[in-house]
């Protein structure tokens, strides 16, 4: 199975502040890496698709890149919308597999 | 729009079963795959499998083999989860996802609003 190791687990930031998340695959994945957003109580919503895809009605502050092994998602300037737990999942072969989530918390 | 719906709150005893639904809407059915997820409490998201409502090809997670059973019926739009043989860690909020493809790649959207399923004695 494909690992996915996600950094930070956890992160404080500010309205307005540059926020990066990073998605480490344990093997190559090409650009098979699909990020979403999950808010308390609720399910998960697509972000990004492809590694670098943005999803239709989201956002143009969030942006993702990478390929390979490494990729990132980037928020621009955080709204207080944006306060939530973020996953990467890797689409390269299955078992599919998730990192274990981002906790974005208001600074 | 497109819409999964799935059912209500589950609560069951080890060793019982559980039959999740999920009927979608808005889309054709048959064009497009469902993917089942799950997610423990306080836990991260654990991919369970996949089913092909145009033909009935499954795909499951080698850890649930045997134990968890994906269907659908194409009358009613509807993809169910099987779940047997349950133990306490299998509470969880259980959710479906319409799968999208596009060349080799695919991801998971919308996604249906979950179902608490628990498993208590």
């Amino acid at each position: 199975d494909i690992q996915m190791t996600q950094s930070p687990s956890s992160l404080s930031a500010s309205v307005g502040d540059r926020v990066t998340i990073t998605c480490r695959a344990s093997q190559s994945i090409s650009s098979y890496l699909n990020w979403y957003q999950q808010k308390p109580g609720k399910a998960p919503k697509l972000l990004i698709y492809a590694a670098s895809s943005l999803q239709s009605g989201v956002p143009s502050r969030f942006s993702g890149s990478g390929s390979g092994t490494d990729f990132t998602l980037t928020i621009s300037s955080l709204q207080p919308e944006d306060f939530a737990t973020y996953y990467c999942q890797q689409s390269f072969s299955t078992p599919r597999t998730f990192g274990q989530g981002t906790n974005l918390e208001i600074k | 729009q497109v819409q999964l719906v799935q059912s209500g709150v589950e609560v069951k005893k080890p060793g019982a079963s559980v039959k999740v639904s999920c009927k979608a809407s808005g889309y054709t059915f048959t064009s497009y795959g469902i993917s089942w997820v799950r997610q423990a409490p306080g836990q991260g998201l654990e991919w369970m499998g996949w089913i092909s409502p145009n033909n009935g090809n499954t795909n499951y997670a080698q850890n649930l083999q045997g134990r968890v059973t994906m269907t659908t019926d194409t009358s009613t739009s509807t993809a169910y989860m099987e779940l047997r043989s349950l133990r306490s860690d299998d509470t969880a909020v259980y959710y479906c996802a319409r799968v999208l493809v596009v060349a080799a790649a695919n991801w998971f959207d919308p996604w249906g609003q979950g179902t608490l399923v628990t498993v208590s004695s």
